[in-house]
């Protein structure tokens, strides 16, 4: 089954202690994403990849990094978490191959993260 | 920067009757559309997107967009909502590839009234 898991699906941590959330598809996909969905403030896109070793900065990347070391994985990592990155994190992947390339995002079911 | 406007953040509609949900985008520029559905609990997933060609689409369930270039829109409408369409509804815009970015509205949350 195509998909998108994304672990731990819920997490409560405290403020500072390094956590990484994992994300991984199984499409074959080129290009993931990581985006925080907020009350009233929708999705926001954290940081992407285009491919393996390439990564950018969406609208809001600070307090996190990513990594693309291999195709099919792109965990998000909270260095140094604080209270108001609480929020509920999806990573989605879509295919960049010419004549399928059509931006359409294949989500992860979400990671609800408390920082305390 | 492209941006993404949903104007209703809320829309309450009693079971069976039509609904509309609006967005628009800012740039008039080659996009490619997108609405996402997030029902209660679980991830986003593709409800119909715009691409090119005929500008009116339909997703399975009986929802339709039109893609207005002249207007920047692409509003969701259903002629006779079901209990079952409860969910929060977001618009999406890509520059198709430009800047690699997805611009996401910030969502409407559509209630459905029995």
């Amino acid at each position: 089954e195509a998909q998108v898991t994304q672990n731990p699906r819920y997490l409560i941590t405290v403020t500072g202690k390094k956590l990484t959330v994992t994300c991984s598809q199984n499409m074959n996909h080129e290009y993931m994403s990581w985006y925080r969905q907020d009350p009233g403030l929708g999705l926001r896109q954290i940081y992407y990849s285009m491919n393996v070793e390439v990564t950018d900065k969406g609208d809001v990347p600070e307090g996190y990094k990513v990594s693309r070391k291999e195709k099919r994985n792109f965990p998000l990592i909270l260095e140094s978490p604080s209270p108001n990155q609480t929020s509920l994190y999806f990573c989605a992947s879509s295919t960049r191959l010419a004549g399928e390339h059509t931006d359409t995002q294949y989500f992860g079911p979400g990671t609800r993260l408390t920082v305390l | 920067a492209q941006s993404v406007t949903q104007l209703d953040s809320q829309v309450p509609v009693f079971e069976e009757a039509p609904v509309e949900l609006r967005c628009n985008y800012s740039s008039s520029v080659s996009v490619y559309l997108f609405w996402y559905v997030q029902y209660p609990n679980q991830g986003l997933q593709l409800l119909l997107k715009y691409l090119s060609g005929s500008t009116l689409v339909e997703s399975i369930n009986g929802f339709e967009a039109e893609f207005n270039k002249s207007q920047t829109s692409f509003h969701l409408r259903k002629p006779s909502v079901h209990i079952s369409d409860t969910a929060e509804y977001f618009c999406a815009v890509s520059d198709l590839g430009r800047d690699d970015k997805i611009i996401f509205g910030k969502g409407t949350r559509l209630h459905i009234l029995p």
